[in-house]
């Protein structure tokens, strides 16, 4: 697609789960981001990936929270023993190199858990 | 750390009023600043960007103007329409964290016909 695309665009989990949460970038873009929106409030910086490797994954909120890119295109956010507080929409972005250029959001997926 | 204040919402106002939507910063050196936007259903979109003092940036009649001295960018267009209710995200990325954005908390506007 033309697009980020992420899936699913909804998930609920149930307290204690693994949840696995996928971006497909815009094909060619290297630089990937992980944001994390909370209701009312604007997105947060999780993780970034240029290529394959995580170039900054400061914004993480602990070792529950890891995410992947093992080939420098799709990445995957997975999150362990998920809590009720990590409810909320998570956004992943690409740009084409990252520093500077544009990011592209994808709609996000709303992560609930019960 | 960095940082983006902006006006809270909700804002709403009829169609053709001029729209003000205040934004000012904290970061460490001279950040690019940013304005998103995000329709309903749709993912957030660059609305117009400037990156450095007194640039003015500008899309789909929206302008910004990039304010050191006041360290504020805020958003303005003269004249809204019904189609520019959404929510709007002022942002930065700043030399300290070169790979991120930074976003203010969003401010949700509706134009009524």
């Amino acid at each position: 697609g033309a697009g980020v695309s992420q899936t699913p665009s909804n998930k609920v989990t149930e307290k204690g789960k693994y949840v696995e949460l996928r971006c497909d970038p815009i094909s060619g873009h290297t630089a990937l981001y992980w944001y994390r929106q909370s209701l009312g409030q604007g997105p947060e910086f999780l993780i970034y990936f240029q290529g394959t490797g995580a170039a900054d994954d400061s914004g993480l909120p602990n070792d529950r929270f890891f995410a992947v890119r093992p080939e420098g295109s799709v990445s995957t956010l997975k999150i362990q023993r998920t809590e009720r507080g990590d409810s909320a929409v998570y956004l992943c972005a690409s740009s084409p190199t990252g520093e500077g250029t544009e990011a592209f959001f994808g709609q996000g997926t709303r992560l609930t858990v019960v | 750390g960095d940082s983006v204040t902006q006006m809270e919402g909700p804002v709403t106002l009829s169609e053709e009023a001029f729209l003000t939507i205040n934004c000012t910063y904290t970061a460490t050196g001279y950040p690019s600043l940013f304005w998103y936007v995000q329709y309903p259903g749709e993912g957030l979109q660059l609305l117009l960007k400037a990156t450095k003092a007194d640039d003015k940036g500008s899309n789909k009649g929206f302008e910004a103007t990039y304010r050191k001295e006041t360290t504020s960018f805020h958003l303005e267009k003269g004249s809204v329409q019904v189609s520019d209710s959404a929510v709007y995200f002022c942002a930065l990325v700043s030399r300290s964290s070169a790979r991120q954005l930074t976003f203010g908390s969003g401010t949700q506007l509706t134009v009524l016909p």
